[in-house]
């Protein structure tokens, strides 16, 4: 169990479509990061949210939206499907108060997009 | 802008081989440097980290790293590798709060 819960595990979009990934943290974690791993890469972050606000973001462009609820889950939002957003989207939680460091960064298994 | 570059993208050994995978970053400031692994399905999981002090570092299912600061280099070593072993493996630095992740490398285990 990986303490990260993400949904769907698996879906199918057509290019243009819209599409919104959900994750639950790992309890006693209140930060969220996403990141998107394309086939035969490594992982590459999007975007980090807390207190409900973005705090950080990587090289993707405004497509990719995201959002924090106050329970600390997030969504991730990618508008205007393209074919190259086709990828395993991972989301990772970790703790602000305690770091990366002391308090750990935990990933969840991930959700494939596959968009035709 | 931080880097991590691995020097293999796909590695086949049979069981009890030894096993080095090189990891290789671009980074300034203070590293804290990392290795996951991702089982076929599952999540990353950590292997091992090094933010200071010894720089050969242990990790679980007896894996090792050896950070070398003047080759800017963290590889990943085991003994003897295992069928279980089969997965991709991830070198990442951390300059903040999230990662930058090398491309990964692929480890087939023959048994």
């Amino acid at each position: 169990d990986a303490g990260v819960t993400q949904s769907p595990t698996h879906l199918i979009k057509t290019r243009g479509q819209q599409v919104t990934l959900r994750c639950s943290p790992k309890s006693g974690h209140d930060t969220v990061s996403w990141y998107q791993q394309a086939l035969g890469q490594g992982p590459q972050f999007i975007f980090q949210y807390y207190e409900e606000e973005e705090r950080q973001r990587g090289n993707f462009p405004d497509r990719f939206s995201g959002h924090q609820f106050p329970n600390y889950s997030s969504e991730l939002n990618v508008n205007a499907l393209l074919l190259g957003d086709s990828a395993l989207y991972l989301c990772a939680s970790s703790s602000t108060g305690l770091g990366v460091l002391f308090g750990g960064y935990t990933f969840g298994s991930g959700t494939r997009l596959t968009v035709v | 802008a931080q880097s991590v570059s691995q020097h293999n993208h796909h590695v086949i050994l049979s069981e009890a081989a030894s096993l080095e995978l090189g990891c290789n970053y671009s980074y300034g400031g203070t590293v804290n440097l990392f290795w996951y692994v991702q089982y076929p399905g599952q999540h990353l999981q950590l292997l091992l980290k090094y933010f200071s002090g010894d720089p050969l570092v242990k990790g679980i299912k007896g894996f090792e790293a050896e950070f070398i600061k003047s080759k800017f280099s963290f590889n990943l070593r085991k003994p003897s590798v295992q069928w279980s072993d089969t997965a991709e493996y991830f070198c990442a630095v951390l300059p903040g709060q999230n990662f930058v992740f090398g491309p990964g490398t692929r480890l087939s285990v023959l048994p």
